[in-house]
């Protein structure tokens, strides 16, 4: 059974252009999400992450929107760059207690320049 | 600082024999998780450990796969009489804690894994 349940499989954006990868989990005990990207032959290297007390988080172009209620979080990347191209997993865990890491399918993101 | 380190990074073994993936975690971490990637498909989970300890290994299949982390060297994940459906790539990641506010994991290169 997927813990986490990501969308869509790829996405092609236009260099400029708005990525958005969605994620979705069931288990409400669930209160740590980071996102990873990985890039071809590389390990999957943290990007940003958000709890579950606060709705949003921005570090650069890159913005976390979590919706609690829902149980819905999503990555937006703006002004999307060729360099943005990789994959990207979105994971949860009970950051409270043991560490291990759910994560989504991932999605494919191609830039174009 | 190195990162979390694995190797071999690439490992290719026929079927049937052994295969011994290492990992030395991130300077101060102690606290070791191993996970396997198959082609299109997220990671999963399969180990973590302490030093000297098995934390949960929910994840491991249940034969010819075993994980140590022990008190001095690399934590090693074994896999025994391997066959094809273990070609993967695996990686491992450290944290400095088990979990909390504070903890984030560290992931190596990972170690791509083809039996023959």
């Amino acid at each position: 059974q997927q813990q986490v349940k990501q969308s869509p499989q790829s996405l092609i954006v236009q260099k400029g252009g708005i990525s958005i990868i969605n994620c979705a989990y069931e288990n409400t005990a669930f209160d740590y999400f980071p996102w990873y990207q990985q890039f071809p032959g590389k390990g999957p290297a943290l990007l940003i992450a958000i709890r579950p007390d606060v709705s949003e988080k921005k570090e650069g172009r890159f913005t976390i929107s979590f919706n609690k209620s829902a149980k819905q979080f999503s990555l937006h990347i703006m002004d999307s760059q060729p360099g943005d191209s990789a994959t990207y997993f979105c994971a949860a865990n009970r950051g409270s207690t043991l560490g291990r890491l759910y994560f989504g399918r991932g999605t494919q993101l191609t830039v174009w320049p | 600082n190195a990162g979390v380190m694995q190797n071999p990074r690439h490992l290719v073994r026929r079927r049937g024999q052994e295969a011994r993936l290492r990992c030395s975690p991130m300077k101060g971490h102690s606290h070791v998780y191993w996970y396997r990637q198959l082609p299109e498909e997220g990671l999963k989970f399969m180990v973590y450990l302490q030093k000297e300890n098995i934390i949960d290994e929910s994840g491991m299949p249940k034969e010819r796969f075993s994980a140590e982390f022990p008190k001095e060297g690399p934590s090693i994940l074994r896999i025994q009489q391997v066959v094809r459906g273990d070609s993967a790539a695996y990686f491992c990641a450290s944290s400095p804690q088990g979990g909390g506010p504070a903890d984030t994991q560290y992931f190596g290169p990972g170690t791509r894994l083809t039996v023959l």
